[in-house]
């Protein structure tokens, strides 16, 4: 089945505990993206990748890495999380065209204490 | 200024009628492709409807279809024969060809079904 993984799925840390999202996707995308979701803002893009060892910041970056050492896993680094990186997130792929559809993982609800 | 904007914060239907959600966007990239998710109760994101910003008609999937009015810079989604499990979170999103290449979402219509 073709499909966007994320692990985990919940997660409840504390301040600077470093930690990270995995990402993994089947489809053979080339580009993947990490969105944040929080109440009254709707889903804001973290980073992207536009292929292996091509990595970009998107709106929201500050306190965030990424790698795309491989096609299918985009994971998602926090070095030193804080409370306000309390969200839900999402990992998302698209073929590599600017116009294609994303397709988005299942979540990941963190909670940084 | 937002690129795209749903001022619906929320919406009430019947079961089996049609619901409209409103959705404007901003953009002055000649070439760019609108979508529609649905985010359930449970948390994922649902990819719903397409439509390309030089597709001459309006795109359809099932009981989905886009209202798409280019010179209003407006792409409704339209809900037919609503069901109770549609009652979700409905986002609009906006991919341009230029820039980071992300979507830009709104902040979203929740729907609710009614029996």
């Amino acid at each position: 089945e073709a499909q966007v993984t994320q692990n985990p799925r919940y997660l409840i840390t504390v301040t600077g505990k470093k930690l990270t999202v995995t990402c993994s996707q089947n489809m053979n995308h080339e580009y993947m993206s990490w969105y944040r979701q929080d109440p009254g803002l709707g889903l804001r893009q973290i980073y992207y990748s536009m292929n292996v060892e091509v990595t970009d910041k998107g709106d929201v970056p500050e306190g965030y890495k990424v790698s795309r050492k491989e096609k299918r896993n985009f994971p998602l680094i926090l070095e030193s999380p804080s409370p306000n990186q309390t969200s839900l997130y999402f990992c998302a792929s698209s073929l590599g065209r600017r116009l294609d559809t994303q397709y988005f993982g299942p979540g990941t609800r963190l909670t940084v204490l | 200024a937002q690129k795209i904007t749903q001022t619906q914060p929320g919406m009430f239907v019947q079961e089996k009628e049609a619901v409209t959600l409103d959705c404007t966007y901003d953009t002055s990239d000649p070439s760019y492709g609108l979508f529609w998710y649905k985010q359930p109760s449970s948390g994922e994101m649902i990819f719903l409807i397409y439509q390309g910003s030089y597709d001459q008609q309006n795109a359809t999937e099932g009981r989905y279809s886009l209202n798409f009015q280019k010179a209003r810079k407006s792409a409704n989604l339209v809900i037919s024969a609503s069901q109770l499990g549609d009652s979700a979170m409905y986002f609009c999103a906006m991919r341009e060809t230029t820039g980071a290449n992300n979507l830009f979402f709104g902040t979203g219509t929740r729907l609710t079904v009614i029996p």
